[in-house]
């Protein structure tokens, strides 16, 4: 069965150090997601992604945050500078349709994980 | 008022009793429902969507009051295996918007 992957399973990092979080959707999936979860508190959603630009951001993705598709498989987060309230797992997810206005919304499928751990 | 609301528990239930999760939502622009479940440090599962005229998947029934902006989910017989969080998630303009979920511990 074809699932949603994240590397690596756990990351940790210095203060103020770049982290890429890096997540390969499923093949033939067009929509592709980032979701937080800080220890003890609830899946709360970053950002989405279709067709090579952000659809959508939440509040907590300022500017500190980038996301990419450099190929045709991986889809990356970026933290520029991370601090230490960004510790949290991050959820890569993956759908092959989006959860559009007025449209059916079409089940994401999560990947394991990043547990981020900022020192 | 959070967007999503869920008793946190946790439930304690023994195992083969029926149990039920209340959620309610304070947008009504909220457009589509789901329940999912999360086990121990693992990523959400999609359990079932949640329409208005009620459905059953098994031993799962899940229901939705737009007017109430209410929605259910009541798992009949409990096994071990049900033992997770369930999280109530709704859609809304391309945002999917998770509840903190409600802790469920099925007792042998």
């Amino acid at each position: 069965e074809p699932e949603v992957t994240q590397t690596p399973s756990h990351q940790v990092t210095q203060m103020g150090q770049e982290v890429i979080l890096r997540c390969v959707p499923i093949s033939n999936h067009l929509y592709f997601y980032w979701y937080r979860q800080i220890l003890g508190q609830k899946v709360e959603f970053l950002v989405s992604f279709y067709n090579n630009e952000i659809s959508e951001k939440s509040e907590i993705f300022d500017d500190q945050f980038s996301v990419e598709r450099p190929d045709g498989s991986n889809f990356t987060l970026k933290i520029r500078s991370t601090k230490l309230e960004d510790s949290a797992m991050y959820f890569c997810a993956s759908s092959d349709s989006g959860g559009l206005a007025g449209s059916s919304y079409n089940e994401q499928f999560f990947g394991p994980g990043t547990r981020l751990t900022v020192l | 008022r959070k967007e999503v609301e869920q008793d946190p528990g946790p439930f304690n239930v023994p195992e083969g009793a029926t149990v039920a999760f209340n959620c309610t939502y304070s947008n009504s622009a909220s457009q589509s429902f789901f329940w999912y479940r999360q086990d121990c440090r693992k990523e959400p599962k999609l359990l079932m969507s949640v329409y208005s005229s009620g459905n059953e998947d098994g031993r799962f029934t899940a229901q939705l009051n737009r007017a109430s902006q209410y929605i259910s989910l009541l798992i009949r017989d409990s096994k071990l295996s049900d033992s997770a969080t369930y999280l109530c998630v709704l859609n809304r303009d391309d945002k999917i918007i998770f509840g903190k979920g409600t802790r469920l511990h099925i007792l042998p």
